[in-house]
Order: C-alpha cells, then structure tokens, then sequence
C-alpha cells in the first residue's frame, strides 16, 4: 500500500522569507501524481501544486515550488517570500496514475505559522 | 462553476442517533469520494465511487456507517447509530476520470456526537 510521510507536524517561518515543507512516499508504481493541498482555518482544502512523475521538471505555481526526488521518493514544497495568508495546515498526497480513477493518499499533514 | 457541495456545515446530535450527510459533486464528474479528518488520524478515505459504483469501501469503518450514490449528482453518508468517537469533519470531493487527477473537495460537515 501507498504511504505518504510528513515529518513535520509544526513549522514556522517568518514573513517574507523562505520555508521548505518535507514529504516522502512509499510506491512501487513507476507514473503517478503527487500534490500539495493547502487547509487553512476555514477548513477549505486548496490545491497549491501538482506534479506528474513522469516529468522530470519541477512544477511551480507563483511563490509555490517543488523539489521532486523521483528516485528518493521526495517531493518537498518551497514557499517563497511567505505571506500571512500562507498560515495553514500543509497535506502531501499521493495518486496512481491510470485508466481508473484511484483515490488521494494524503500525509498526516504539516502546521504551517507565519510570524510578522 | 459550482464546486462541491455539502450539507450540513455543522451537525450535532446525541450518541445514538441517525446522521445523515450530503453532497452534490461537480457537474460532470464521474468519481466521488468521502473522507474523514480527526486530529489523532488524519485525512482517511472511506470510500469512493466511479459512475456512482462503490468501488472501494475498505476505509469504512464498520457496519454503522453506510454510502450511498443513486445517481451522478447526489450522495450519502449515514451514520446509525452514532457515537462520540464519529465525531469528526467528513469531507465529499469529485473529479473526472482522465483529467489531472486533483480531488475537489467540498468545504466539510463537521459532526459532534454527544
């Protein structure tokens, strides 16, 4: 079975500098796709990035990057330049890729704070 | 476009009673799912529907709990009977087979069973 790991439950960082998030994963599936959600208070779950395993290219989505270590079995999320409104509880997750439509596996999640 | 939808916002309810959540998914998606997030264990998947099929329901977590999905625009998650320990934030999310593979999620029903 697929496993997602998050062994960060809290960090912080202050405003405007730079914040690396950890997640590791557990597959013997060789395609997939790995994304990060982002939950803030209002317990609305957001997508912030995605990332195919195929494509050897990081994906980034504005202040939002990735550092994908296929071979590792990584995929980080740098948040760059951090805003308040970056506050939130960070899931990774996991999903096979195919014909069928599988479901997301997400990490246990990281407590993400943001100081003025 | 509207995302998904879920109904109640907020239940609470007395242990032993019926609880009966709801969601409406984006139109045009075929696959739906409900998962449950409590502090001590996560986000954890109770089941998932394609073309409002069961597909998997290994997450749910005993006989008390059901789901249903008549058709592609509506479906349940009964609770009977509750207990205290349900207590949690039960979201419903879609997405179409075939495309990025991102879930949308709807914005939770939080339960508290007494």
């Amino acid at each position: 079975a697929q496993t997602v790991t998050q062994s960060q439950p809290e960090m912080s960082v202050q405003e405007a500098e730079t914040v690396t998030l950890s997640c590791t994963y557990d597959t013997s599936e060789s395609d997939y796709y790995l994304f990060w959600y982002k939950q803030p208070p209002s317990r609305q779950m957001i997508l912030v990035i995605r990332q195919e395993a195929y494509k050897q290219q990081n994906a980034t989505e504005n202040r939002f990057s990735v550092n994908f270590q296929k071979a590792a079995k990584s995929f980080s999320l740098k948040i760059s330049d951090s805003q308040l409104g970056d506050a939130a509880m960070y899931f990774c997750a996991y999903r096979r890729s195919g014909g069928s439509n599988y479901k997301l596996t997400f990490g246990k999640g990281t407590l993400l704070t943001v100081n003025p | 476009d509207a995302g998904v939808i879920q109904s109640p916002r907020h239940e609470v309810t007395e242990m032993g009673q019926e609880v009966t959540l709801r969601c409406k998914p984006i139109s045009g998606h075929n696959s739906l799912f409900w998962y449950r997030q409590t502090m001590m264990r996560g986000l954890e998947l109770l089941i998932y529907f394609n073309n409002n099929v069961p597909i998997d329901d290994s997450g749910m977590p005993e006989d008390r709990f059901s789901a249903k999905m008549p058709n592609a625009s509506f479906s349940t998650l009964k609770i009977q009977p509750s207990e205290p320990r349900d207590s949690a934030v039960y979201f419903c999310a879609s997405n179409r087979q075939g495309d990025t593979g991102e879930l949308f999620f709807g914005e939770g029903s939080r339960l508290t069973v007494l």
